[in-house]
């Protein structure tokens, strides 16, 4: 299963975007990035998943560069309610997830 | 999408006891997985469960420690046995969404044992 290695942590304040990169080397031709949100006491949360160069929900943006081996998830304006650990896994339909450390981003006033 | 409910959302149990902690997921999925998070920690697979066959447990985890239960396309349950503190952490439950590629995730059992 590939690893993925992203930021311990991040600090931001609430109406700027936030970039979490995250890097996945050994990523394999039929992987997925997707990435996951967690709040205190609960499950985390799917944020969106892409195969190649960008996606675009109403949440998140990720780009994906040419050779894959890394993803950038983009928080646009960030507020306090963004507050939470981010996870980038990859994985491929039908296969267990694996997390890696997670990111955990503080948004302040 | 898929809705998980887990019960319990939390409880406190004495050291040497069992605590059985069941995940109903609202419409019919093949694959359920118990994953377990240590306190400040990311998520680490349990086991997978199919149902009408036995578990799958990850490395570093038994049948014996966690038994697992799974008699329908709905419903599994998750067994932590004979727990000592160092199995105070968050269980969480989770399917497979349509696509296969998006993972739907319960609340969380959040356990203490003392």
């Amino acid at each position: 299963l590939a690893k993925t290695t992203q930021p311990i942590s991040m600090d931001s304040y609430e109406g700027q975007e936030v970039n979490i990169t995250c890097s996945h080397n050994n990523i394999a031709t039929n992987d997925y990035i997707t990435w996951y949100q967690q709040f205190p006491s609960q499950g985390p949360r799917f944020i969106i998943q892409g195969y190649k160069t960008k996606v675009t929900n109403e949440v998140a943006s990720l780009f994906i560069p040419a050779d894959r081996k890394s993803s950038t998830l983009s928080l646009p304006r960030v507020s306090l309610s963004d507050t939470a650990v981010y996870y980038c896994l990859v994985n491929n339909a039908g296969n267990m997830l694996t997390f890696g450390g997670g990111t955990r981003l503080m948004v302040k006033p | 999408s898929a809705v998980i409910s887990q019960k319990p959302s939390r409880d406190i149990c004495q050291r040497g006891t069992s605590l059985t902690i069941q995940c109903q997921v609202d419409s019919q999925v093949t694959m359920m997985f118990w994953y377990r998070q240590q306190p400040g920690q990311s998520l680490t697979l349990i086991a997978t469960a199919n149902q009408g066959s036995e578990a799958t447990y990850e490395s570093g985890f038994v049948i014996d420690k966690f038994p697992i239960s799974r008699p329908n396309l709905t419903f599994s349950t998750l067994t932590v046995s004979n727990m000592s503190p160092e199995d105070s952490s968050i269980y969480l439950c989770s399917v497979d969404g349509a696509l296969n590629t998006e993972a739907f995730f319960g609340q969380g059992t959040r356990l203490t044992v003392v």
